[in-house]
């Protein structure tokens, strides 16, 4: 499995464009790239996946460079109820039957 | 949209007492997932169920956990003996198929407190 390395934590002003990037240099050819978000006392949601270029839906955009060593989750005009903690995932798109593994994942506060 | 859900929302227990939390998967759905998640630390993997039967479980998931499906809906975690550190939030995940990076869909957790 490909390690993951994102920031701790990030803060945001509400409005703004939060970009949080993920390091997974060791990605390998069958990876795939997938953002899970998590507010407090809840269970992770899936945001967006990807494998490469750029991958858009109606909460996020995911921006993966060619050589696919990082990926940058980018939040449009964040209110305070992005306020919480996301989780960069690279697995095998092969193994659709495999546990996630979550590392620590980026907390985001956004602020009024 | 449908929804995993988990029942129920909080148990609290004493240690050494059994606990079974239980979890309705999407009804299409075929392969089932526990995690846990001990307060201020990662969503850990505890086992992967398809097919009626364990397909991968983790170290955490010893001799005291089992799961079950004992009907078309259900999907249980029973805790036989709780310690203190099994104090945590459960979740249950579930999938349609094993089509590579097929989303896995999470409950909404069940917080166990072991007194």
């Amino acid at each position: 499995l490909a390690k993951t390395t994102q920031p701790i934590s990030m803060d945001s002003y509400e409005g703004q464009e939060v970009n949080i990037t993920c390091s997974h240099n060791n990605i390998a050819t069958n990876d795939y790239i997938t953002w899970y978000q998590q507010f407090p006392s809840q269970g992770p949601r899936f945001i967006i996946q990807g494998y490469k270029t750029k991958v858009t839906n109606e909460v996020a955009s995911l921006f993966i460079p060619a050589d696919r060593k990082s990926s940058t989750l980018s939040l449009p005009r964040v209110s305070l109820s992005d306020t919480a903690v996301y989780y960069c995932l690279v697995g095998d798109i092969n193994s659709g039957n495999t546990p996630l593994v979550f590392g620590k994942g980026t907390r985001l506060s956004v602020i009024a | 949209e449908p929804e995993v859900t988990q029942t129920p929302s909080h148990q609290v227990t004493q240690m050494g007492q059994e606990v079974i939390l239980r979890c309705v998967p999407i009804s299409n759905h075929l392969y089932f997932y526990w995690y846990r998640q001990i307060l201020g630390q990662k969503v850990e993997f505890l086992v992967s169920f398809y097919n009626n039967e364990i397909s991968e479980k983790s170290e955490i998931f010893d001799d005291q956990f089992s799961v079950e499906r004992p009907d078309g809906s259900n999907f249980t975690l029973k805790i036989r003996s709780t310690k203190l550190e099994d104090s945590a939030m459960y979740f249950c995940a579930s999938h349609r198929t094993p089509t590579p990076a097929d989303t896995q869909y999470f409950g909404p957790g069940t917080r166990l407190t072991v007194l």
